[in-house]
């Protein structure tokens, strides 16, 4: 059983550029969370997809977006990229249901290196 | 979210138990208490959750004080790929009525030979 699988693993970019980094959930998971992680803090909550749909958003801009599909596979893109956007960039897949009983837990991926020049 | 406080790092020789503390003085009495690690260079990974009640499983015990407010992580034979930080994480209920995990800067365990 595959885990959470984010693509690229790396990626170099300049400023002004947009990126589009993409993950594919645990199987079995509907819901797909965002996370962004500079070096040496830990990982910041950009947002929340179910159901096609943002059902939740952390404190970025509305330069971050996002979308899912209806395979529950999700995108992130990030436009007009900023020196500041340098960091790993996580996905974390879960089962909605789950969370209805009180179950937090999520499957990580392993991440996307995104340098900003 | 529950604030929760972690001391920033932590050593534990190799074969010993490592003890990890977390304060959490402003859980509310339905939420748990959820605990991660992120290995270097790797996406953060599920160890272990409690409400009240003590938990163990495959990888680390979690000890829950009385009142709630406190806790702490065990990992009782620590191996040297446990070197990693470790996040106590209180999930907390959004406007959205779901919840996502908020990190805080956790604690570096160092576990040496």
């Amino acid at each position: 059983d595959a885990g959470v699988t984010q693509s690229p693993t790396h990626l170099i970019k300049t400023r002004g550029q947009q990126v589009t980094l993409r993950c594919s959930p645990k199987s079995g998971h509907d819901t797909v969370s965002w996370y962004q992680q500079a070096l040496g803090q830990g990982p910041q909550f950009i947002f929340q997809y179910y159901e096609e749909e943002e059902r939740q958003r952390g404190n970025f801009p509305d330069r971050f977006s996002g979308h899912q599909f209806p395979n529950y596979s999700s995108e992130l893109n990030v436009n007009a990229l900023l020196l500041g956007d340098s960091a790993l960039y996580l996905c974390a897949s879960s089962f909605t249901k789950l969370i209805y009983r009180g179950y937090y837990e999520q499957y990580f991926g392993p991440g996307t290196r995104l340098t900003v020049t | 979210d529950a604030k929760t406080t972690q001391p920033p790092s932590m050593d534990c020789a190799e074969g010993r138990a490592a003890n990890l503390p977390c304060n959490h003085s402003t859980i509310s009495g339905n939420e748990y208490v959820y605990w991660y690690r992120q290995i270097h260079s790797q996406g953060p990974q599920y160890i272990i959750h409690g409400l009240k009640n003590n938990e163990t499983n495959e990888m680390a015990s979690l000890i829950i004080t009385e009142d709630r407010k406190s806790s702490t992580l065990i990992l009782p034979h620590a191996t040297l790929r446990d070197t990693a930080v470790y996040y106590c994480i209180v999930p907390g209920v959004m406007n959205s009525g779901y919840s996502t995990l908020t990190f805080g800067k956790g604690t570096m365990l160092l576990v040496s030979p």
